[in-house]
């Protein structure tokens, strides 16, 4: 199971951080690139990029200059850095685990809406 | 990096059975197996029904098949339900190692 946390609203020109908590399996496993995507209002997803458990990442080349991603061994959890956001950036936001054999998007987190406004 | 292209929607009566098209280019849908198709309920998260172009994760039902030709990738679904009704979302790999989604189609069962 994954889960997405962290603020709901924010700012223009904030830093926006989530967490996405593995449950039920280990984040070390070194079978799975950990992603995460997003759904702008009204519209398709949109991959952001993803980092596997040795912090080897791979970007949206649309987001790469503002985004950053880690991962926590200890505590079973990645994490989403994204700059200076925008209204533009207003969008449920989603983790998910991508298996090393078919690279398709096998768990999902249940999503975070995450709102950029004045 | 452009979005793989999908129509916008589509529609079906139960019983019956439809196709989703989504085209992408040579450096992904064209030359990846790693095709893979997503089921999303309204405000649900999407669901992984389709891998590697034509597979079927574990109690994904077999009315849901998924196929390749060129540069496009096709879903269908035969013997439409109405809980089918959902926004439909592929996804491929790409040889520059990222990830790229359809726009999504929205399904209608009438």
């Amino acid at each position: 199971q994954l889960q997405e946390s962290g603020p709901g609203l924010m700012k223009p020109s904030q830093i926006l951080s989530l967490t996405c908590s593995v449950s039920g399996g280990s984040i070390s496993s070194g079978i799975y690139y950990w992603n995460w995507i997003r759904q702008r209002p009204g519209r398709g997803l949109e991959w952001i990029g993803n980092i596997d458990d040795r912090g080897t990442t791979s970007y949206n080349p649309s987001l790469q200059s503002r985004v950053t991603f880690s991962v926590d061994m200890a505590k079973n959890h990645f994490s989403l850095t994204l700059n200076s956001v925008t209204a533009a950036d207003t969008a449920v936001y989603y983790c998910a685990s991508v298996d090393f054999g078919d690279y398709s998007f096998d768990y999902w987190g249940q999503g975070i809406l995450v709102t950029v406004s004045s | 990096q452009s979005a793989l292209t999908q129509p916008a929607s589509v529609s079906g009566s139960p019983g019956q059975s439809i196709t989703i098209s989504c085209t992408g280019i040579s450096s992904n849908i064209g030359t990846s197996d790693h095709v893979s198709w997503y089921q999303q309920p309204p405000g649900k998260a999407p669901r992984l029904i389709i891998f590697d172009v034509s597979n079927r994760p574990s109690g994904i039902p077999s009315r849901f098949s998924g196929s390749k030709s060129g540069n496009t990738a096709s879903l269908t679904i035969s013997g439409l339900q109405t809980e089918d009704e959902a926004d439909y979302f592929c996804g491929s790999y790409d040889s520059t190692n990222t990830w790229l989604f359809g726009g999504g189609t929205k399904l209608t069962v009438l």
